[in-house]
C-alpha cells in the first residue's frame, strides 16, 4: 500500500523545546516537501529536496530544520526559535522536475505549542 | 499581487447543484495545473490535473484551463454533501517542482 505517513497525527510541546515530525514515503519518489498550513493562509513551503543528502530552503524556513539521508525520509524539526510553531505540518513527495509535477500529501501533523 | 488568486469562500450550494470554482494566476510560465480536494483536519488529495488549455472531464468533475486569461475552474455536478471540502488549485512552472497554491476554497453542500 503506496503512500505517505507523518506522525504523530497530534503533537503537543512546551514552548522552548525543539520537536522533530516524522514523514516518510515509499512511492520511490526523488522530492519531498514540508508545508505549514494556517487558517485563511493556505499552504506555505517551508524546505523541500529533490534528491538525497541535498535540501533547499522555502519561504518560511526560519526556525526549522530538515535532514535527507534517506530517499524515503524527510524528518522536519520545529526549533526553539520558531516565533509562533503552532499550525498544522504538511508533507508531500513527487517525481522530479519534468516528470509529471503533481505532489502527493501525507495526513498531516497538528502541533500545539503552549 | 499573488502569484495565485482564489477566493476562500465560503461557499454553501445545495445538493446536485453544480459548483463552480477557479483561480487566477500572473506568472504567465505556469504550465501544469492541479486540484486537490482538502477534508476537514486531513492532507490536501490530488482531484485532477491538466497541462493544456481546454477542459478534461473525470467523472462528475471537469477541470478548465484558460492560458491566455490565466485563469483556471474546477466544476462539480451533481454535488453530494461528500464534496463539502476545501479545494485548492496548484500550479507549477515546467521543470520545477515548486507548486504555487491558492488559498483554498471552502464549500458546503447542504442536503
Amino acid at each position: 500500500d503506496g503512500g505517505i505517513t507523518q506522525s504523530p497525527k497530534y503533537l503537543f510541546r512546551k514552548e522552548g523545546q525543539n520537536v522533530t515530525l516524522s514523514c516518510e514515503q515509499n512511492l520511490n519518489h526523488d522530492a519531498m516537501y514540508w508545508y505549514r498550513q494556517d487558517p485563511g493562509q493556505g499552504l506555505r513551503l517551508i524546505y523541500y529536496s529533490q534528491i538525497v543528502n541535498d535540501f533547499q530552503k522555502g519561504d518560511i524556513a526560519e526556525g526549522y530544520s530538515v535532514s535527507r539521508e534517506k530517499k524515503e525520509s524527510f524528518p522536519l524539526t520545529v526549533t526553539s526559535a520558531q516565533k509562533n510553531p503552532t499550525a498544522f505540518y504538511l508533507c508531500a513527495s513527487s517525481n522530479s522536475p519534468g516528470v509529471k509535477s503533481e505532489q502527493y500529501f501525507g495526513p498531516g501533523t497538528r502541533l500545539t505549542v503552549t | 499581487q499573488k502569484e495565485v488568486e482564489q477566493d476562500p469562500g465560503p461557499l454553501s450550494v445545495p445538493e446536485g447543484a453544480i459548483v463552480s470554482l477557479n483561480c487566477t494566476y500572473s506568472n504567465s510560465a505556469f504550465q501544469y495545473f492541479m486540484w486537490y480536494r482538502q477534508y476537514s483536519r486531513k492532507g490536501p488529495e490530488l482531484l485532477m490535473y491538466t497541462y493544456s488549455s481546454g477542459n478534461k472531464e473525470d467523472g462528475r468533475f471537469t477541470a478548465q484551463v484558460d492560458k491566455s486569461s490565466k485563469y483556471i475552474s474546477l466544476f462539480i455536478r451533481d454535488s453530494q454533501p461528500s464534496d463539502s471540502a476545501t479545494y485548492l488549485c496548484a500550479m507549477v512552472e515546467g521543470g520545477n517542482n515548486r507548486l504555487a497554491f491558492g488559498k483554498g476554497n471552502q464549500v458546503v453542500v447542504i442536503p
